[in-house]
């Protein structure tokens, strides 16, 4: 299980806060992803970096912000502009971009906000 | 953009019997059809994937048959055995003149009883 980790595993966070995600990587991939998981829905993508300096954004980017400054690490800020930001949060990463390759996971970070 | 549809939302076999998960996605353009598997607790793993000029592919007891005149693909299990339970994820790529789209299905948990 180990190349791509996330911290902390339990975030907790008052309204109107924001609060950043780690997500790190050791396997030389260029592409990283940034998914929301809630109960019984599919990963939904939020932000996705092909490359080290560039990052897109996905299907639910709003609210939130990504920053690709090292070819390792993607974090994810949830600002307060998210309107519902509990959840559970998946870190990915694949050896190159474009989603046809496989997605490594990571062990995900539940944010709750109180 | 694409919606992917899985079904059925929950599955329950016995031991030794076959399950099959279905998807639809509504974008033809779609070219790339991954599964990935999650077992409680854990990260999400990638268990098999097709690519659209394929019809069918396999990998021991596990094989993913695509359809794109009728835009759905399939996950077979035979011989499903205890380990096999866990929630099961679909997903669809499809490219995009800036990027690619990529959107999972809500998931089906599988329950395989002894």
């Amino acid at each position: 299980d180990g190349g791509i980790t996330q911290s902390p595993k339990y975030l907790f966070r008052k309204e109107g806060q924001n609060v950043t995600l780690s997500c790190e990587q050791n396997l030389n991939h260029d592409a990283m992803y940034w998914y929301r998981q809630d109960p019984g829905q599919g990963l939904r993508l939020i932000y996705y970096s092909q490359i080290v300096n560039d990052f897109q954004k996905g299907d639910i980017a709003e609210g939130y912000s990504v920053s690709r400054e090292k070819k390792e690490s993607f974090p994810l800020t949830v600002t307060s502009a998210q309107k519902n930001p509990t959840a559970f949060y998946l870190c990915a990463s694949s050896i190159v971009g474009g989603f046809e390759n496989e997605q490594f996971f990571g062990p995900g970070t539940r944010l709750t906000v109180l | 953009g694409e919606n992917v549809e899985q079904h059925p939302s929950t599955l329950s076999v016995q031991e030794g019997d076959s399950a099959v998960i279905k998807c639809t996605y509504s974008d033809s353009a779609s070219n790339y059809f991954p599964w990935y598997k999650q077992e409680l607790g854990k990260r999400p793993q990638l268990i098999i994937d097709i690519r659209s000029n394929v019809g069918e592919k396999k990998d021991q007891r596990i094989a993913v048959t695509l359809n794109k005149t009728a835009k759905h693909f399939s996950l077979h299990i035979t011989e499903t055995q205890p380990e096999d339970s866990a929630v099961y994820f679909c997903a669809a790529s499809t490219p995009r003149n800036y990027g690619q789209n990529f959107v999972f299905g809500p998931g089906t948990r599988l329950s395989v009883l002894p």
